[in-house]
């Protein structure tokens, strides 16, 4: 079985500009979370879906946005990109939402300059 | 705010050595997780073990829980050089859903 699937690996944008990113759960998970991580430090969370909606968000401004599609796959929008927004994004699956073990894909790394 | 903090920050051994990591945390808790992350990539769930569980063993790990002193250790036994990689806790504190990551601990096994 495939397991969590992100595009893209890279990502180069500009100050100011928006990005989307995706996720593709393993199969037969529901929930979805996101993360950034800053390099150097540990994920921090920013949404949780399961059953198309939101079941968390963390501490991150009204710029980034999530969606869960029917097939449980997801996108992470970032709007008027900062330069602190460069990280790497992490999608996590499970088949849940009770703070289980999540599958992690392996990111997205994303760069604002 | 950090839920979940490692310590040692860095930690470097030679192989064939025990590493210990160790995690505090700060409210209560259903469950703790440690998960391993190689050089930048995705995070891989390493175990998990429950809050009325007090050890728990996985090949070469062994976990510990003191839900009285809010703190976790992972010991890595006869380690390797596929060993090297960061080491983090996570939480989903309280009835919250997600999870909360530590800072994480670095782990060099030089050969």
């Amino acid at each position: 079985d495939a397991g969590v699937t992100q595009s893209p690996t890279h990502l180069i944008k500009t100050r100011g500009q928006q990005v989307t990113l995706r996720c593709s759960p393993i199969s037969g998970h529901k929930s979805v979370s996101w993360y950034q991580q800053v390099l150097g430090q540990g994920p921090q969370f920013i949404f949780q879906y399961y059953e198309k909606e939101e079941r968390g968000r963390g501490n991150f401004p009204d710029r980034f946005s999530a969606r869960q599609f029917p097939n449980y796959s997801s996108e992470l929008n970032v709007n008027a990109l900062l330069l602190g927004d460069s990280a790497l994004y992490l999608c996590a699956s499970s088949l849940d939402s009770k703070g289980h073990e999540q599958y992690f894909g392996p990111g997205t790394r994303l760069t604002v300059t | 705010s950090q839920q979940g903090e490692e310590d040692p920050q860095a930690l470097s051994i030679q192989e064939g050595e025990n590493a210990t990591m160790n995690c505090s945390y700060k409210t209560s808790i259903n469950n703790l997780q440690w998960y391993r992350q190689n050089s930048g990539r995705g995070l891989v769930h390493l175990i998990l073990i429950r809050s009325n569980e007090r050890e728990k063993h996985s090949g070469r790990l062994r976990v510990t829980l003191d839900t009285s002193k809010k703190s976790s250790s992972l010991l890595i036994t006869a380690s390797r050089a596929a060993d090297t990689a960061s080491y983090f806790c996570a939480t989903p504190p309280g009835s919250a859903r997600q999870l909360t990551f530590g800072s994480g601990t670095q782990l060099t096994v030089l050969p």
